[in-house]
């Protein structure tokens, strides 16, 4: 069974705060990871596609590592700001199959 | 607009009614995925498509759903005899077949099953 986690389920922060989110993935088999951001009322768009062990990628504020060895992906979000609210999902695609799974989401609010 | 279009956004039914929604991915996107969302959860999947080959289908997926993509465009799922439980966020998503490269997911049809 393939199993994705994320923690925190959801997160409260002041404009300005920086943090952190964590993806846990299968460590086996793996093909790449996904991370996605998914504002309300909107549909999920993507952030990051990773593949290699030891991928650090970056877009503005926000940036991603990936430890596929260990089986864990972080995103950071550096001075974070209200439209910064949204819920964070990351995905796990493996070798061989055309499956995508993903976690339940990290739900960061973010008060101004 | 060209990216992923779903119809209709928002249904309501009763339970045990057949309802069938509609997806247009991107136009030069092969492959196509369907998702159910609850809430709290992340998109859950359901089936993928290469061009027109359905290559995958949950094992959590009861025979009640099927997906069809006829001409490797648009797809349709349908859901028959409805129940409580199918109330959920569909959501789809397509892709190039390049690689790993990210989904680009339409806005979603919010069915709810009374």
């Amino acid at each position: 069974i393939l199993n994705v986690e994320q923690s925190p389920q959801s997160l409260h922060v002041q404009e300005g705060d920086s943090t952190n989110f964590t993806c846990s993935f299968p460590s086996s088999n793996f093909y790449a990871l996904h991370w996605y951001r998914w504002e309300t009322a909107k549909s999920p768009e993507a952030l990051f596609v990773m593949t290699l062990n030891g991928d650090e990628k970056k877009k503005g504020r926000i940036s991603a590592t990936l430890n596929t060895k260990e089986g864990y992906s972080y995103l950071y979000i550096k001075g974070s700001q209200p439209e910064d609210s949204a819920t964070y999902l990351c995905a796990f695609l493996n070798t061989g199959g055309f499956k995508t799974i993903f976690g339940a989401g990290t739900r960061l609010f973010v008060k101004a | 607009d060209t990216g992923v279009s779903q119809d209709p956004r928002h249904k309501i039914t009763k339970r045990g009614q057949n309802v069938t929604f509609r997806c247009d991915p991107i136009s030069e996107h092969n492959r196509l995925y369907w998702y159910r969302q609850t809430l709290g959860q992340g998109p859950e999947f359901l089936t993928y498509f290469q061009n027109e080959a359905q290559l995958e289908k949950s094992r959590l997926l009861s025979d009640r759903f099927s997906a069809e993509r006829p001409k490797g465009s648009f797809s349709t799922l349908e859901i028959q005899r409805t129940e409580q439980g199918d109330s959920a966020m569909y959501l789809c998503a397509s892709r190039t077949g390049q690689g790993e490269g990210e989904q680009f997911f339409g806005p979603g049809t919010r069915l709810t099953v009374l």
